[in-house]
């Protein structure tokens, strides 16, 4: 049972657009969400992350959207860039009684021209 | 400062054979991980160690994984013997032990297993 699903599985953005990537999550004891963004050859690095007391989160041209409700959360990307073009992974976390993130199946976003 | 590292970046060996991995976390961090993600599939926990003990090891596929974290530094994960399903990218991740409200981990490149 995947406990945090993630879509879509790819995305194609012009240059300037908007990427949005969304997923959704079960245990309601996550208490922390970060985004992953990792290059080709290198490992997930740490782009963004929010926690469920607030709505949203802004950082540069990536913003969070978090839904507690509807347990749903959105990665945004804003005037969306080549440099952009990687893949994206989203991640819940129990910080209380155990430190593993859980992942979803990432996003593989190219930004074309 | 030097981040996580892993060796090799890459294995290819076959069905039955033995392969270990290496990680070296980032200096001091007390809090290491392995993670697996199989092609096109969720990255997957494995096994949390701090320092020297396995605090959680609930990922651990089957028997045949064994993971070793000698002194609290580098650690080694090897499987034997190796079946198909055990290819993928395997991730290392290492955090501080401090008291915040989230110990952000930072992940090394990976080793790309590939079984035949």
């Amino acid at each position: 049972q995947q406990q945090v699903k993630q879509s879509p599985q790819s995305l194609i953005v012009q240059k300037g657009g908007i990427s949005i990537i969304n997923c959704a999550y079960e245990n309601t004891a996550f208490d922390y969400f970060p985004w992953y963004q990792q290059f080709p050859g290198k490992g997930p690095a740490l782009l963004i992350a929010i926690r469920p007391d607030v709505s949203e989160k802004k950082e540069g041209r990536f913003t969070i959207s978090f839904n507690k409700s509807a347990k749903q959360f959105s990665l945004h990307i804003m005037d969306s860039q080549p440099g952009d073009s990687a893949t994206y992974f989203c991640a819940a976390i129990h910080t209380g009684t155990a430190s593993k993130l859980t992942f979803g199946t990432g996003t593989r976003l190219q930004v074309t021209l | 400062e030097a981040g996580v590292t892993q060796f090799p970046s890459h294995s290819v060996i076959e069905k039955g054979q033995t392969v270990t991995l290496r990680c070296d976390p980032i200096s001091g961090h007390d809090n290491l991980y392995w993670y697996r993600r199989v092609m096109g599939k969720e990255i997957k926990f494995l096994l949390h160690f701090v320092k020297e003990s396995k605090q959680d090891e609930s990922g651990m596929p089957n028997n045949r994984f064994l993971a070793e974290r000698t002194g609290g530094t580098y650690s080694t994960l090897k499987v034997q013997p190796a079946e198909l399903e055990d290819s993928g990218v395997y991730f290392c991740a290492s955090s501080p032990q401090t008291r915040t409200f989230y110990n952000e981990q930072f992940f090394g490149p990976g080793t790309r297993l590939t079984v035949l």
